[in-house]
């Protein structure tokens, strides 16, 4: 039972566009959320999260922007950079449990 | 300066051996992690400990043994080795293990069993 999906597994997107990732939850316990992003033969880095009690948040060219009603949350990249080509995974936890629950990750190209 | 170490990157072994994984953080953090990452690249915890004391273990079997000999180490030791554990392992730490803080990860061993 996947608690967190991300039914893209890639996606394409040239250089200056808008790259829009997205991740669907079922778990309503979950109140915290996470991007990571990760390159071939590396770990996965942290890259911005957010809690439950916000909709949005803002890390320079990043944005993370939550819908509870829906489960839903969405990475925005702005402008997209060659650089950014990687696997990124959503990820979730529930308050009191300290494990991270992943999704499969979706691999984006971003091309010159 | 590597955060989060893992040793080694790579590891090839025969089906029935015992193998170890090293962890090391230097990030002061109190709260480390093991997940596995299997051939469909789904990655899913192991086990968590909190200043050496373990707090999750995700129904993984006897043959994988945690050990944290400090708040900076968590190996990973696997005996009988099967086929089914060839994958990648990661190790990450948090800071104290609360649910609102980033994990952060090492880039991984990848086992693969003959």
């Amino acid at each position: 039972d996947q608690q967190v999906k991300q039914n893209s597994p890639s996606l394409s997107v040239q250089e200056g566009r808008i790259s829009i990732l997205n991740c669907d939850y079922t778990n309503s316990m979950f109140d915290y959320f996470l991007w990571y992003k990760k390159y071939p033969a590396e770990g996965p880095t942290f890259l911005i999260s957010i809690s439950s009690i916000k909709d949005k948040n803002e890390d320079g060219r990043f944005t993370v922007f939550l819908n509870k009603s829906a489960k839903h949350l969405s990475l925005h990249i702005v402008p997209s950079q060659p650089g950014d080509s990687a696997v990124y995974f959503c990820a979730a936890s529930a308050l009191g449990f300290q494990k991270l629950v992943f999704g499969t990750g979706t691999r984006l190209l971003v091309s010159p | 300066d590597t955060a989060v170490s893992q040793t080694p990157k790579y590891l090839v072994t025969q089906m029935g051996n015992d193998k170890s994984i090293k962890c090391e953080q230097n990030l002061g953090h109190d709260t480390m992690y093991w997940y596995k990452q299997d051939s469909k690249k789904f990655l899913k915890i192991m086990f968590s400990y909190n200043n050496k004391e373990l707090i999750i273990n995700e129904t993984v079997p006897n043959r994988f043994s945690p050990k944290s000999p400090d708040k900076a180490h968590l190996n990973l030791h696997i005996n009988s080795l099967e086929l089914g554990d060839s994958a990648v392992y990661f190790c990450a730490s948090s800071q104290d293990g609360s649910s609102n803080q980033p994990q952060h990860f090492g880039d991984g061993t990848r086992l693969s069993i003959l």
